[in-house]
């Protein structure tokens, strides 16, 4: 079975630009969710959609944003990139909200913002 | 702000003893924890699970516990090996608290020979 997919795997911005990276699920799952790992910082939420919706969003500005596509998978939209925006993006999915809890995610996205 | 938060940031152990990774968490409503290990350059991968019903949990060379009294969660893995050597976080959910989990800022465990 095939984990969590995303594309690029790296990727090169200058400051002010803007980019979008994608994320497909495991087969089944419904629930999508965006992390940033910035150096230093661990894992932070930024977004979960379900069916569709966005259902829940981290302590990040409007600029970030995203939505999910009716076969479930993902894309999560930087604006106006600024340096500290510069980390592995991560996409997890999982069953569902009331499903196990359980998230696995996917390799990630380098995003370098110059 | 929220947190969960670990008490070694880097952990050393000779292969073949056993390692114990600890971590706080911070909101005592949480009810669903997780570990995570994470190898350089991939995602992090989904260890073992324990929800607040429970005070231990075991899987295959690890053991996961939780101590609601005082807010910590460990994770214990038996006879570590070179391939265990990662970054480990923990992390916690409150399953009315629409699915977000709250990361630590991780543990590097490495493993020497």
């Amino acid at each position: 079975e095939a984990g969590v997919t995303q594309s690029p795997t790296h990727l090169i911005k200058t400051r002010g630009q803007q980019v979008t990276l994608r994320c497909s699920p495991i087969s089944g799952h419904t629930s999508v969710y965006w992390y940033q790992q910035a150096l230093g910082l661990g894992l932070q939420f930024l977004l979960w959609y379900d069916e569709g919706e966005e259902r829940n969003r981290g302590n990040f500005p409007p600029r970030f944003s995203g939505r999910q596509f009716p076969n479930y998978s993902s894309e999560l939209n930087v604006n106006a990139l600024e340096l500290e925006d510069s980390a592995l993006y991560l996409c997890a999915s999982s069953l569902g909200p009331g499903a196990p809890y359980e998230q696995y995610f996917g390799p990630g996205t380098r995003l370098t913002v110059t | 702000g929220e947190s969960v938060g670990l008490h070694l940031p880097t952990l050393s152990v000779q292969e073949g003893d056993n390692s114990i990774i600890n971590c706080a968490y911070s909101n005592s409503a949480s009810d669903y924890f997780i570990w995570y290990k994470q190898e350089s350059g991939k995602g992090p991968q989904f260890i073992i699970d324990i929800r607040s019903n429970m005070d231990k949990r075991q899987g295959q060379r690890v053991t996961v516990l939780l101590n609601k009294t005082v807010k910590h969660l460990s994770l214990q893995i038996a006879a570590t090996q070179p391939g265990d050597s990662a970054v480990y976080f923990c992390a916690e959910m409150f399953s009315g608290g629409y699915n977000k989990l709250i990361f630590g800022a991780g543990t590097r465990l490495a493993v020497h020979p």
